[in-house]
């Protein structure tokens, strides 16, 4: 069966640190990686994708991920975060079957809180 | 163009009271979708549309049912709502052009039952 397992629930972190939010996936066909972010009360937005090319892919709000194939994970990175980034972060993977739907399933959110 | 949207945006339902919550695009997608979202467990699939015509089952199916009436609109019916179903409905859309992919969200629908 497909699954996603974003690592931790909460990630607690300090305005201007580093953070990595994990995920891993498992795979037995090809994928495509999405990463969405959800502020409070709001639907879900678009951080990054990968879908082929560059393992490293970077996306919106100085947020990049990089696609590791031997360990199945495509863990969310960020340099310097900000109180802003303070939201629920979402991992969602699609396996493509041939012939048939492509399921996308998500992991279940890491809590981002970043204290001043 | 609005993207996707969905009505209502709340809802509260006593057990056993039916609801239809609506989702329609205007970008002419194929594939639309309905998710539940509780906390904990991120967006499971309930149901979703290849195409006009067809859905077919997602993860946590029961207690659902669905319409897609034509390309535009995906309807999702709770027939006799269960307490168990309190959460918030999204519905989104994918574009599919060659390899490139695009996922669009709605606002949510939160439901309540009582």
């Amino acid at each position: 069966a497909q699954s996603v397992t974003q690592l931790d629930s909460q990630v607690p972190v300090f305005e201007e640190a580093p953070v990595e939010l994990r995920c891993n996936y498992s795979s037995s066909v090809s994928v495509y990686l999405f990463w969405y972010v959800q502020y409070p009360n709001q639907g879900l937005q678009l951080l990054l994708k990968y879908l082929s090319g560059s393992t490293l892919v970077k996306g919106i709000n100085g947020f990049e991920a990089e696609f590791n194939k031997s360990q199945t994970s495509f863990h969310l990175r960020k340099p310097s975060v900000h109180i802003s980034d303070t939201a629920e972060y979402f991992c969602a993977v699609r396996y493509l079957f041939s012939g048939g739907y492509n399921k996308l399933i998500f992991g279940a959110g890491t809590r981002l809180a970043v204290h001043p | 163009n609005a993207g996707v949207t969905q009505t209502p945006k709340f809802q509260v339902l006593k057990t056993g009271q039916s609801m239809t919550l609506q989702c329609a695009q205007d970008m002419n997608h194929n594939s639309m979708y309905w998710y539940r979202q509780d906390p904990g467990m991120g967006l499971r699939l309930i149901y979703y549309s290849a195409s006009e015509g067809t859905t077919d089952k997602g993860e946590v199916p029961n207690g659902y049912n669905v319409s897609r009436l034509n390309k535009r609109e995906f309807s999702l019916r709770l027939e006799s709502a269960a307490p168990s179903q309190t959460s918030v409905y999204f519905c989104a859309s994918i574009s599919h052009r060659g390899q490139e992919e695009t996922q669009y969200f709605g606002p949510g629908t939160r439901l309540l039952v009582l």
